[in-house]
């Protein structure tokens, strides 16, 4: 089946330093999603993106769609502490029922003030 | 302001004992859905509904059943809980290919 993989699985950074996450899907996909999950809560819809090779910002946070369609990537630009916690990638499930997402294993992120 | 509802953050059970999750949306959603999310593994889907008394097997429904009566509620059951249920479930709806919403969540213990 379809298999969305995310790397690195933990990264801990300096506040300050950037930061990036990858995202992998075995198929191509019409869109992918990114959420954010903070510890102890539930995860929340960062952004979508459709085209290919799009990139879209939100003030430090850069999100980019690969030309084929099949990775993507989310980069902080300058960490800080409000940024912890684990960010998931989402893609449509390919078997049809495109309602339905299958999320990567996500990326936790930890921030030494 | 847009709702995901889970009936209670926190639940402890007994093993053997018939668990009820409940979730209600306020979106009007068409999809509903029910992950549990344990560390290391991320979100796996165990069941979701794609509309009122219809439903689907997620990746993990071994162990548990759905009701959707009406369109706002989507229950997950656990027939007679067991230890290896012991996680954290999060409900969600969704729209179309639009974002996905989440509930707060529950924190189940089965002893």
């Amino acid at each position: 089946g379809q298999q969305v993989m995310q790397i690195p699985q933990y990264q801990h950074v300096q506040e300050g330093e950037d930061f990036t996450t990858y995202c992998n899907s075995s198929t191509t996909l019409s869109n992918i999603q990114w959420y954010k999950q903070r510890p102890g809560g539930h995860p929340v819809f960062l952004i979508q993106l459709v085209k290919s090779g799009e990139v879209k910002k939100q003030k430090r946070l850069t999100f980019q769609f690969g030309e084929a369609k099949k990775n993507s990537s989310l980069h902080i630009t300058a960490t800080q502490t409000t940024d912890v916690g684990t960010y998931f990638c989402a893609g449509p499930d390919s078997g049809g029922s495109n309602y339905k997402l299958t999320f990567g294993k996500g990326t936790l992120l930890t921030v030494n003030p | 302001d847009v709702k995901v509802t889970q009936s209670s953050r926190y639940l402890v059970k007994r093993t053997g004992e018939k668990v009820f999750l409940e979730c209600v949306q306020d979106m009007d959603h068409e999809n509903m859905f029910w992950y549990r999310q344990d560390p290391g593994l991320g979100l796996r889907l165990i069941y979701f509904s794609y509309d009122v008394k219809m439903k689907e097997k997620g990746d993990i429904p071994e162990g548990y059943s759905v009701s959707r009566e009406k369109k706002e509620r989507f229950s997950l059951i656990l027939e007679s809980a067991s230890t290896n249920q012991t996680s954290m479930y999060l409900c969600a709806s969704r729209q179309g290919d639009n974002e996905q919403f989440f509930g707060p969540g529950t924190r189940l213990t089965v002893l």
